[in-house]
């Protein structure tokens, strides 16, 4: 069964500062698809990006970029020039390209910016 | 407009009631989930369902039943709820076609069970 493992449940870094959060998984399929979702204190679940796995190139949207190594089955989301308002839980999930069921999300990592 | 909408917001409720939570979606996708987020574990699959006669059983779905009332409709029901199901749950919903569309959250609703 795929499992999706966020080794860091806290982390916190000094506002405009990079950070990077880190994510692994397991899995014996060949295709899926990786994501990001930040979660605020407002609870909201708002995807920050998505990786396809069979794209070598890494995802990037504006300040959030990702580092995908498929033979390490590692995924993990740096954020650049941090912001007072990048403060949120941080989901790792992995969809199945094969199965819509399996979208499985790690237990997150709640980040703090300090000022 | 929020595309996919929960109902309430929070709510208290006491051991043994029955308990129901709706979510719907103007997004047009068939595919609907319900999820559990609880500190610590991250989120879990509930119930999903593919279309209106499509329903299927996630990773912990003891204790909860659904309806998928119509393709924009999808609600979650606590037959008779205990305390450690309370919990804040998502609703989400996808159009996936085999590529990496994500899955689309409502706002979730905050449940307490007393």
């Amino acid at each position: 069964a795929q499992t999706v493992t966020q080794s860091q449940p806290e982390m916190s870094v000094q506002e405009a500062e990079t950070v990077t959060l880190s994510c692994t998984y397991d899995t014996s399929e060949s295709d899926y698809y990786l994501f990001w979702y930040k979660q605020p204190p407002s609870r909201q679940m708002i995807l920050v990006i998505r990786q396809e796995a069979y794209k070598q190139q890494n995802a990037t949207e504006n300040r959030f970029s990702v580092n995908f190594q498929k033979a390490a089955k590692s995924f993990s989301l740096k954020i650049s020039d941090s912001q007072l308002g990048d403060a949120a839980m941080y989901f790792c999930a992995y969809r199945s390209a094969y199965r819509d069921d399996k979208i499985i999300f790690g237990k997150g990592t709640r980040l703090h910016i300090l000022p | 407009d929020a595309d996919v909408t929960q109902t309430p917001r929070n709510r208290i409720t006491k051991t043994g009631k029955r308990i129901m939570l709706e979510c719907s979606q103007t997004k047009g996708h068939d595919r609907m989930y319900w999820y559990r987020q609880d500190p610590g574990l991250g989120l879990r699959l509930i119930y999903y369902s593919f279309d209106v006669k499509d329903i299927n059983k996630g990773e912990i779905s003891d204790g909860y039943s659904v309806s998928r009332q119509a393709q924009a409709k999808f609600s979650l029901s606590l037959e008779s709820a205990i305390p450690n199901q309370t919990a804040l749950y998502f609703c989400a919903t996808s159009d996936f076609q085999g590529d990496n569309s994500p899955l689309h959250f409502g706002n979730g609703t905050r449940l307490t069970v007393t």
